[in-house]
């Protein structure tokens, strides 16, 4: 099975701050990463897919970026509404497995 | 549009069995694998696995091979899995989900059905 190491697993930002998540693979999953946010009480949303194509209704402050191994999420001018969980997918091989999260808050 | 309606909340005793539903609407049944995926309290997210309404075609993670069943009943456009002896580990929500039709994975997600396991 493919591992995904992700980090940070807790993220604390202003309104308005960048933050970064990065995800690293156990192996090459050439570039099928997707990125997922995750209120309490809701079922993942899926936000990024392919490693940067933004699915329809994400705002553009969300990027993805990466290959290989090693892949990134970013939130750029974070707004409240953005306060969540935040989870990658590999969806390469079967079993799809997901990173461990990061719950991202208000500083 | 697209929904997935899953079962309500059960709570099961240890060594029981389980079995949810997800009925799917707003498209042909037919079209898109179900897949199951398991979310522990305050943890990330498991794959299970996924059936192929079309043809029944199940395919499982090895970790839940013993543990669940995956059917389909077309005539319902429903979904089940039944999670059989069941332990304090199994207590989790568990979400049925499907692709997006351009390949977005897990673009289309069920609202969960939350599963405790309490003697």
């Amino acid at each position: 099975d493919i591992q995904m190491t992700q980090s940070p697993p807790s993220l604390s930002a202003s309104l308005g701050d960048k933050v970064t998540i990065t995800c690293q693979a156990s192996q090459n999953i050439n570039k099928y990463i997707a990125w997922y946010q995750q209120k309490p009480g809701k079922a993942p949303r899926l936000l990024i897919r392919y490693t940067s194509t933004l699915e329809s209704g994400t705002p553009s402050r969300f990027s993805g970026s990466g290959s290989g191994r090693d892949y990134s999420f970013s939130i750029s001018n974070v707004e409240s509404e953005d306060i969540a969980s935040y989870y990658c997918l590999q969806y390469v091989n079967l079993p799809n497995t997901f990173g461990a999260g990061t719950k991202l808050e208000l500083k | 549009q697209v929904k997935l309606l899953q079962s309500g909340a059960a709570l099961v005793k240890p060594g029981d069995s389980v079995k949810m539903s997800c009925k799917a609407s707003g498209y042909t049944f037919t079209d898109y694998i179900i897949h199951w995926v398991k979310q522990s309290h305050g943890k990330s997210l498991e794959w299970i696995g996924y059936i192929n309404p079309y043809s029944g075609g199940t395919n499982y993670n090895e970790k839940f091979k013993s543990k669940a069943t995956l059917t389909v009943d077309k005539s319902s456009s429903t979904a089940y899995m039944e999670f059989s002896r069941l332990t304090s580990e199994d207590s989790a929500i568990y979400y049925c989900a499907r692709f997006g039709g351009n390949g977005s994975p897990f673009a289309y997600w069920g609202q969960g059905t939350l599963v405790t396991v309490s003697s």
